[in-house]
């Protein structure tokens, strides 16, 4: 069935570092894919999507481009910052449903 | 204001007791959904609901009803908690897809434990 892999955490970086995060899916027709961020506290609020194959989802300087060849859309930042400590969700909509991964706990050092 | 509202934010109670969650939106979606997020599990859909006529169960309703009033309000009851329904509990919704599928927005979540 419909599902997505993501890499798992926690992941601890010093500020300024390159962050990857790393998801894979599995699914049947077209899906949109999505990035979301939970801040300590608060719900799941959309980071950024792509809705084909080599779409490019870009915001808050993250950026994820939708592979459909090795079906993946991972997360990059060129430079991470303390305020970027969150947990980053990879999800995916195909049908009438959503798909989430687990999560990956980011923590950013000064 | 917030789009997506919930209540309570968190709540104890003890086992077998009746307990009732409540959501509410104003962004106008047809489309509602519960979720459980439990460490390292991630999301799990506990039912959804496309219309006010349409309910559906989603991964793990056993132990869950839900009931949807009006196309704003879409409540999670849990008719007898027990402690393994100990988790953070999210609303979402999200509108009618177009040409590609829309994300979901969600509520703020209610944290509750069972004693």
């Amino acid at each position: 069935g419909d599902s997505v892999t993501q890499m798992e955490g926690p992941v601890t970086l010093s500020e300024e570092a390159f962050l990857t995060i790393n998801c894979t899916y599995t699914a049947t027709g077209y899906p949109s894919l999505f990035w979301y961020v939970q801040y300590p506290g608060e719900g799941l609020q959309l980071l950024l999507k792509a809705t084909k194959a080599d779409d490019k989802g870009s915001n808050k300087g993250f950026e994820a481009t939708y592979r459909k060849e090795t079906t993946s859309f991972h997360l990059e930042k060129g430079s991470v910052q303390v305020s970027d400590s969150a947990v980053y969700f990879c999800a995916l909509a195909t049908g009438n449903q959503f798909y989430f991964g687990t999560g990956t706990s980011l923590t950013v050092i000064p | 204001d917030a789009d997506v509202t919930q209540t309570p934010r968190n709540r104890i109670t003890k086992t077998g007791k009746r307990i009732m969650l409540e959501c509410s939106q104003t962004k106008g979606h047809d489309r509602m959904y519960w979720y459980r997020q439990d460490p390292g599990l991630g999301l799990r859909l506990i039912y959804y609901s496309f219309d006010v006529k349409d309910i559906n169960k989603g991964e793990i309703s056993d132990g869950y009803s839900v009931s949807r009033q009006a196309q704003a309000k879409f409540s999670l009851s849990l008719e007898s908690a027990i402690p393994n329904q100990t988790a953070l509990y999210f609303c979402a919704t999200s509108d009618l897809p177009g040409t590609a599928y829309n994300e979901q927005f969600f509520g703020p979540g209610t944290r509750l434990t069972v004693l």
